[in-house]
């Protein structure tokens, strides 16, 4: 394991849904990113939170809205979602100023939207 | 364009046979290159990681090489097993003084049959 957990880790909705991903770690690091996994492409990054302050937002639909409450812990909440938005959701944390820039990943969200 | 790509996008291996993977890149300036593995249903696991005055780097039967002056990089799988069935993304991690945004491939896809 990595020290890094989500849930849930499946999750299917309808379009009107409004569902939370969350994602905790448990290494002490004080950098989190939300990324999209869709099936052939590249990880999209989504959002970055530097000690708790969003630093990012890779333009991302308003439909998708994170959260971070502490250094431990990140959601993203989903409302009013569209079919393509379903893929793997994927956490990871970073430790920053580490030498080798190492980002660790939780197990993902699978998400399909009906 | 994807600043990474990778190669092949997925290949079949019979059981104890070797193959090698490819990773072509246009990041620059680049700290370090990382080979990660990702089994179904998980989350990238870091496999090597190698600096750009590396080029070479072992991890039991995996061995990544680089060649920052071609901006190339491989993985070969030496007597493959079935666990090694897995997608195998490469990244890039730019300097730290940079943006650290990490460049990520699209995956080559491993299947190890029996």
């Amino acid at each position: 394991e990595t020290g890094v957990t989500q849930t849930p880790r499946h999750l299917v909705m309808g379009m009107t849904n409004k569902k939370s991903l969350k994602c905790e770690q448990h290494l002490g690091h004080n950098a989190m990113y939300w990324y999209k996994q869709s099936a052939k492409k590249p990880l999209e990054l989504m959002f970055v939170y530097n000690f708790k302050e969003q630093t990012e937002n890779n333009s991302v639909p308003s439909r998708f809205s994170p959260e971070c409450p502490n250094s431990s812990h990140l959601f993203l909440h989903l409302h009013t979602l569209q079919p393509e938005d379903s893929a793997l959701y994927l956490c990871a944390t970073r430790l920053l100023w580490s030498s080798y820039n190492e980002q660790f990943f939780g197990p993902g969200t699978r998400l399909t939207v009906l | 364009k994807n600043q990474v790509e990778q190669s092949p996008q997925s290949l079949i291996i019979l059981e104890g046979k070797n193959c090698t993977l490819q990773c072509n890149y246009t990041v620059s300036p680049f700290s370090n290159l990382r080979w990660y593995k990702q089994d179904t249903g998980r989350g990238p696991v870091s496999l090597t990681i190698m600096t750009f005055s590396e080029n070479t780097k072992s991890n039991g039967r995996y061995t990544a090489t680089l060649d920052a002056d071609t901006k190339q990089s491989s993985l070969h799988i030496t007597a493959s097993q079935l666990s090694d069935s897995a997608s195998y993304i490469c990244v890039v991690s730019p300097p730290l003084w940079t943006d650290y945004k990490l460049s990520f491939g699209a995956g080559t896809t491993v299947t190890v049959r029996a």
